[in-house]
């Protein structure tokens, strides 16, 4: 079972490009998120898809666009990459939007660093 | 500002020794989830807290969820090096549908 596949796993741009990562789930989970780690913060939301065909912005989403493609995949995009933006990405997933009695499942990151 | 806060942020111990992580917040949750990371890997869940008061075991490791649902704390008693990671806290809310992570707490225990 892969469970949360992300690609790619490291990255380094340039300033100004742009980028998409990719994320997807074989657990038929509906719900699926997008955050960013970085030293001394933890984790932080970036965008969430509660179910197909919905997407929300997290605590961090600028800069960020998201899509959610299907029941499976939810890409997220760097239009212009900043310096700002080098971090880890974490992509993860849940059954169902109420997380108060599940756990998410996260993926092994992306690693990206922008110049 | 992290809406919680974790502490200590790291912890170094001997095997065989004993640590406590504590998980602080002025919010109240629905429910409080510790994960487990280890380098170049995604977090992985240990445990979910749901009950105010309530104290779950997993071997070596006691969690326990305060009476207010406002605090967490994990202990593992008798450490050992395959106890090494990020431990994070996690919690949930019953008016939206996200988690909050705290900073984390890296624990080294050395052989």
């Amino acid at each position: 079972n892969a469970g949360v596949t992300q690609t790619p796993k490291f990255q380094v741009l340039k300033t100004g490009q742009s980028m998409t990562l990719q994320c997807a789930q074989d657990m038929n989970h509906n719900s699926m998120y997008w955050y960013r780690q970085d030293p001394g913060m933890g984790l932080r939301l970036i965008y969430y898809s509660a179910s197909e065909g919905t997407t929300d912005k997290g605590e961090v989403p600028n800069g960020y666009n998201v899509s959610r493609l299907n029941k499976r995949e939810f890409s997220l995009r760097l239009e212009s990459a900043a310096p700002s933006q080098t971090s880890v990405y974490f992509c993860a997933s849940s059954e169902s939007r109420d997380l108060s009695n599940q756990p998410q499942h996260f993926g092994d990151g992306t690693r990206l660093s922008i110049l | 500002t992290q809406l919680l806060e974790q502490s200590p942020q790291f912890l170094s111990i001997q095997e065989g020794e004993n640590l406590t992580v504590y998980c602080n917040s002025s919010s109240v949750f629905s429910s409080l989830q510790w994960y487990r990371q280890e380098p170049g890997e995604g977090p992985v869940l240990l445990v979910t807290v749901v009950t105010g008061g309530e104290v779950k075991k997993l071997k070596r490791l006691t969690f326990q969820f305060g009476d207010a649902r406002k605090d967490s704390s994990l202990h593992i008693t008798a450490a050992q090096t395959g106890d090494t990671g990020l431990y994070l806290c996690a919690g949930a809310r019953a008016s939206d549908y996200k988690l909050s992570f705290g900073a984390g707490t890296t624990v080294t225990v050395r052989a």
